[in-house]
């Protein structure tokens, strides 16, 4: 069956280190890769979109991979800051349609 | 910056109720969506609403679901019998339309409406 995880269910760094976040994939063809930010008891909130045939987006300090032999995306916050605490949801869309599928979602928070 | 808006932020009703939830997508967008997150779990989509018509399903959306573009600006969400696994966030999103492949347009999502069924 179709499944898509991202790792652990929390992940703690230091203020001004990198975060990465990871997004596998199993049984599934994205042809887009989107991550979203999710605060609590908030909707989620569009950070980048990545291509099936693009290896790596960036968006001021954020950076997307994306390897399809690996069937994994890397999500990358250089820098980070307190205020980058949430949740990081990567979502799988398949380009003939329009529907989203998330993973689990990981929680990151940035301690001073 | 414009934004979707939901109504209302919290819905409590009773098992076998029917609900309605409200949405005001972004103005000129043309895709209309609705997705669910019950609490601590992945969000899930429900379905898809291109030119007043479903575009697309999941098999959560039963019959007991229907979605409607009432008016020219409100998106709408009816449970007919709610159950006590209804119980979520119900969020709608709304997205331009215009790319070439659904998939490039990027969603963008109200703040949700919390539905508790007792």
């Amino acid at each position: 069956s179709q499944k898509i995880e991202q790792n652990s269910e929390a992940l703690n760094i230091q203020e001004g280190k990198t975060a990465t976040l990871t997004c596998n994939y199993t049984n599934y063809s994205p042809a887009y890769l989107q991550w979203y930010r999710q605060d609590p008891g908030r909707g989620p909130v569009f950070l980048l979109l990545i291509r099936e045939n693009e290896k790596e987006k960036r968006k001021e300090r954020l950076k997307v991979t994306f390897d399809t032999t690996l069937k994994q995306s890397l999500f990358h916050i250089t820098a980070s800051q307190p205020a980058d605490s949430a949740t990081y949801l990567c979502a799988l869309n398949t380009g003939t349609a329009s529907k989203l599928t998330f993973g689990t979602g990981t929680r990151l928070q940035v301690t001073l | 910056e414009p934004e979707v808006t939901q109504t209302p932020s919290h819905q409590v009703t009773q098992m076998g109720q029917e609900v309605i939830l409200r949405c005001v997508p972004i103005s000129n967008h043309l895709y209309f969506y609705w997705y669910r997150q019950i609490l601590g779990q992945k969000v899930e989509f429900l379905v898809s609403f291109y030119n007043n018509e479903i575009s697309e399903k999941s098999e959560i959306f039963d019959d007991q679901f229907s979605v409607e573009r009432p008016d020219g600006s409100n998106f709408t969400l009816k449970i007919r019998s709610t159950k006590l696994e209804d119980s979520a966030m119900y969020f709608c999103a709304s997205s331009e339309g215009t790319g070439f492949h659904p998939g490039t347009d990027t969603q963008y999502f109200g703040p949700g409406t919390r539905l508790t069924v007792l």
